[in-house]
């Protein structure tokens, strides 16, 4: 069964920190993984990543996949307040998309 | 904005009961998708159709059933409510195989 698995759960940090969002995974027929930001409503997307080694950068944020290993991580950098959400790690293989249980990041001032 | 247009918005009905929750694709997309989300079970991809046909399923339930029309909308029945039901319930439309983007969701509450 395809499993994403993102950790932390939560995190709380000040602004201006970076952090760092973890995402593991086992899929069969990987094609792609795919990170979202969820605030009070919609996920709305980030990035979607589907080859080793090259990183997707927007802003302050960034992401990179490591399909060896099977994981992806999500960068952001000088984090401010509007920055608090969840974000979502999917990856797509035989089933359009299996998502993690999200990340929760509160960025405090 | 994603483009992406559900309705209705929030939905209050009892158990036994049925309902239709729409969904307007992206101007151009031919993939519709539907998932439930709720606070113990996360995102969960229900049924996809693409340019009409039905194309993945997930765990929809058979009280659950989905259609997309001739002109793309698309629309999710769910019939014999039950509490367990109540959950945010996402439309995502993409191209094909694309980034999907996610509407405002209907919320269900059954009581």
């Amino acid at each position: 069964e395809d499993k994403v698995v993102q950790s932390p759960l939560s995190l709380v940090v000040h602004e201006g920190d970076t952090v760092t969002l973890n995402c593991s995974y086992e899929v069969t027929n990987f094609r792609s993984l795919l990170w979202y930001k969820q605030e009070k409503k919609a996920p709305t997307f980030l990035f979607m990543l589907t080859s080793s080694g090259i990183e997707k950068k927007s802003g302050r944020l960034s992401s990179i996949l490591d399909k060896k290993e099977l994981f992806s991580i999500l960068n952001i950098t000088a984090t401010q307040t509007g920055d608090s959400a969840i974000y979502l790690c999917a990856v797509e293989g035989n089933t359009p998309l299996v998502f993690g249980k999200g990340t929760r990041l509160s960025v405090i001032a | 904005d994603s483009g992406v247009t559900q309705t209705p918005k929030h939905l209050i009905t009892a158990t036994g009961q049925r309902v239709t929750l729409r969904c307007s694709p992206r101007s151009g997309d031919l993939s519709v998708y539907w998932y439930q989300q709720s606070l113990d079970q996360g995102l969960q991809f229900l049924i996809q159709y693409y340019n009409g046909e039905e194309r993945a399923k997930g765990n929809i339930l058979e009280r659950f059933s989905a259609q997309q029309f001739p002109d793309l909308h698309s629309e999710l029945n769910l019939s014999s409510l039950e509490l367990g039901d109540s959950a945010l319930y996402f439309c995502a439309s993409s191209v094909d195989r694309d980034p999907q983007y996610f509407g405002p969701g209907t919320r269900l509450l059954v009581l």
